[in-house]
C-alpha cells in the first residue's frame, strides 16, 4: 500500500460527458502529480501541484483541468470526453522541497481506469 | 529536454536465470535520480530500485541490481534468479530534483517456466 488513494477505481461513461477523478496523497506529501497511461503505453505526465499551486504542466489537453485543495487532495476534471481519453489515470505524490530528506521516488496510487464508450 | 529510452520492447528469460534490461537517458544535469518501476498485470506502479546520480556505487535490492554508467548515461537493471512473479512491464525513469518523473516506454518481461 503506497498510501496514495485514488477514486473511483473504475469509471465507464459516454462521449461528451464530464468526470472527476480524486486523489488523496500520502500523509505529509505536498506534491501531487497526474499521469495518463493509454493501453500498453508509457506514462505521460499531465500536471503537477505543490501545496495548492500548479508547478508544472505536461501534455494536458485544454478539456482537462486539475486543482489541489487546502487539505492537499487533488482532483482531475476531464470534460467533453472522447473515445481516445480512455486510459488509466495515475496520481502520485512525493515530499516537496523543504520537507526533509528527499528520497526521490513518486508514490503511486492504484489508478483510475476510465472507459469512454 | 530530458529523455529516457528503453530499446527493448519485450524480453524473455527462463525461470531462475539472469536478465538485463537496458535504459539510456539524456540530460545536461549532474544531479538527478534514476529509477526502475515495475508494473505487473494489476497495473500498480511499484518502485524496484533507486539510484542517486551523485553516488558512484551501484544500487542493489535483493535480486535486483543496476549498472549505472553516468558518463555513458546508461542505467541497466539486472534481475538475478528470475521468478514467475517478476513478469511485468518495467519502466526506466529519470527525475531531476522535485520535478516530474520522466518514464521510458517500458520493457515487457516474460518469465518462461
Amino acid at each position: 500500500d503506497s498510501g496514495v488513494t485514488q477514486t473511483p477505481k473504475h469509471l465507464i461513461t459516454a462521449t461528451g460527458q464530464r468526470v472527476t477523478l480524486r486523489c488523496s496523497p500520502r500523509s505529509g506529501d505536498l506534491s501531487v502529480y497526474w499521469y495518463q497511461q493509454s493501453l500498453d503505453q508509457g506514462l505521460q505526465f499531465l500536471i503537477q501541484y505543490y501545496n495548492g499551486e500548479e508547478r508544472a504542466k505536461g501534455n494536458i489537453l485544454e478539456r482537462f483541468s486539475a486543482q489541489q485543495f487546502p487539505d492537499l487532495h487533488s482532483e482531475l476534471n476531464l470534460s467533453s470526453l472522447e473515445l481516445g481519453d480512455s486510459a488509466l489515470y495515475f496520481c502520485a505524490s512525493s515530499m516537496g522541497a523543504g520537507t526533509g530528506k528527499q528520497t526521490g521516488e513518486l508514490f503511486f496510487g492504484e489508478g483510475s481506469r476510465l472507459t469512454v464508450l | 529536454a530530458q529523455t529516457v529510452t528503453q530499446s527493448q520492447p519485450e524480453m524473455s528469460v527462463q525461470e531462475a536465470e539472469t536478465v538485463t534490461l537496458s535504459c539510456t537517458y539524456d540530460t545536461s544535469e549532474s544531479d538527478y535520480y534514476l529509477f526502475w518501476y515495475k508494473q505487473p498485470p494489476s497495473r500498480q506502479m511499484i518502485l524496484v530500485i533507486r539510484q542517486e546520480a551523485y553516488k558512484q556505487q551501484n544500487a542493489t535490492e535483493n535480486r535486483f541490481s543496476v549498472n549505472f554508467q553516468k558518463a555513458a548515461k546508461s542505467f541497466s537493471l539486472k534481475i538475478s534468479d528470475s521468478q514467475l512473479g517478476d513478469a511485468a512491464m518495467y519502466f526506466c525513469a529519470y527525475r531531476r530534483g522535485y520535478d516530474k518523473i520522466i518514464f521510458g516506454k517500458g520493457t515487457r518481461l516474460h518469465i518462461l517456466p
